[in-house]
């Protein structure tokens, strides 16, 4: 089945240790979102990438970097995880962003623990 | 953007519908209401979307009042896999600027289907 693949599932990291957290799509879609959802918290933007061009939200930490190698992988670079960076980093593609259509697949999620 | 509000929680008994209602009254011309879930523990899942006419797919209905200043989605016969926080978000589309597009999640409803 076509699908969105997050590795690893559950990521333990040290503070100020940077890591990485991997997306993958069979989708071949043309848009990769990464969103943080931290606990209770509904999911929020961080930055997307159309193709190869990249799209930061305005209140995405500098500490957060993406990129994007290919059309199937995206990666999320957090270059000095802090405390407060524990979250469930969302991955989720769309064929394209302008039009109703175009809704959103997710993927399971990376549950991150900064010890 | 237009902001949405839905009840925080609410119950429903296995087998009975569930609706969920949304208030959206700042919503403007263009603007589309769609519906995610995230069950515990998953990435959201797209459920149903519409403009103005109510909508009808394998998942749930979408009926939307005449004003658009609300939707309710309908679950015609909840299960016990359907107990998830679920999301009503208001997306603008057909404009340049991304920042219309993109999935603003607010708090969510949570849904617990009671055997």
């Amino acid at each position: 089945d076509a699908m969105v693949i997050q590795n690893p599932r559950y990521q333990v990291t040290q503070f100020g240790k940077p890591v990485t957290l991997s997306c993958s799509q069979t989708l071949n879609h043309n848009v990769m979102y990464w969103y943080q959802q931290k606990s209770s918290q509904a999911p929020k933007l961080l930055f997307h990438y159309y193709d190869k061009d990249f799209n930061n939200e305005a209140d995405t930490p500098d500490n957060f970097q993406s990129r994007r190698p290919n059309t199937s992988f995206c990666f999320l670079d957090i270059r000095s995880p802090g405390l407060g960076d524990a979250a469930m980093y969302l991955c989720a593609t769309s064929r394209g962003r302008q039009g109703p259509s175009y809704e959103q697949y997710f993927g399971p999620g990376t549950r991150l623990t900064v010890t | 953007d237009a902001k949405t509000t839905q009840p925080t929680s609410m119950d429903c008994a296995e087998g009975r519908a569930a609706n969920l209602p949304c208030n959206h009254s700042t919503i403007s011309g263009n603007e589309y209401v769609y519906w995610y879930r995230q069950i515990h523990s998953q990435g959201p899942q797209y459920i149903i979307h519409g403009l103005k006419n109510n909508e009808t797919n394998e998942m749930a209905s979408l009926i939307i009042t005449e004003d658009r200043k609300s939707s309710t989605l309908i679950l015609p016969h909840a299960t016990l896999r359907d107990t998830a926080v679920y999301y009503c978000i208001v997306r603008g589309l057909l404009r340049p600027n991304f920042g219309n597009e993109k999935l603003t999640f607010g708090t969510g409803t949570r849904l617990t289907i009671i055997p």
